[in-house]
């Protein structure tokens, strides 16, 4: 089965440090999407891309975060500088738009310390 | 703002039940609505994908239904079983952009 390629899968790091996530969408899906999971908010979306070009970043704290699609295979997501309220888990999915229905990788869980 | 909510928050039910799982939203411009299963730890799995246009969709034990008008959406779990304990999460598509929007879900325990 074609799945979504989330790494790293944990992240530990002290605060203030550059982090950066990354994603494989499933070869063919034209959308991509970084969502973030906490226990108090549930799943956030945070930005995504159509056919490689974003689309809504809106979610995202625009002073720390970037989301960028350098290719086809590849999605990153950078926090910097990363601070505590960050820890969460965060996910990326891909589909193709607009034969919806989205595949979920199995998340980066990033804790800041 | 699509808000979409989920209740209960969390059910417990024993080995055998048959049980309903709600979710409701309050814009009804949606472009389709999924049902996703998500585990400890793990990332979220789709169950059920229905389309506006459609009623329903079944998928072995799973039955889910749609009523656009109103905004709301059942998943239906029939001869519950110990392994169908997680957290189980609705999504709304919207016609605009195709984002989803999520519920905060309903963790379900099914004891043996």
């Amino acid at each position: 089965d074609a799945r979504v390629t989330q790494t790293p899968r944990h992240k530990v790091t002290e605060m203030g440090q550059e982090v950066t996530m990354r994603c494989q969408p499933i070869l063919g899906h034209n959308t991509v999407f970084w969502y973030r999971q906490t226990m108090m908010q549930g799943l956030e979306l945070l930005a995504y891309f159509r056919n490689r070009a974003p689309l809504d970043d809106s979610g995202m704290p625009k002073d720390r975060f970037s989301a960028e699609m350098p290719d086809a295979t590849l999605a990153t997501l950078k926090i910097q500088p990363s601070e505590p309220r960050d820890s969460a888990v965060y996910f990326c999915a891909s589909g193709l738009v607009p034969q919806v229905g989205y595949t979920f990788g199995s998340g980066t869980r990033l804790t800041v310390v | 703002k699509q808000e979409v909510t989920q209740i209960p928050a969390a059910l417990s039910v024993p080995e055998g039940e048959n049980l309903v799982l709600n979710c409701s939203f309050t814009d009804s411009a949606i472009y389709n609505l999924q049902w996703f299963r998500q585990d400890p730890g793990k990332g979220l799995t789709s169950l059920l994908l229905i389309q506006s246009s459609q009623r329903e969709q079944t998928s072995g034990r799973l039955n889910a239904s749609l009523d656009k008008s109103s905004g709301r959406s059942t998943l239906y779990i029939a001869a519950s079983q110990p392994g169908d304990s997680a957290t189980y999460l609705c999504a709304v598509i919207a016609n605009s952009g195709y984002a989803l929007n999520f519920g905060k879900g309903t963790s379900l325990l099914v004891t043996p």
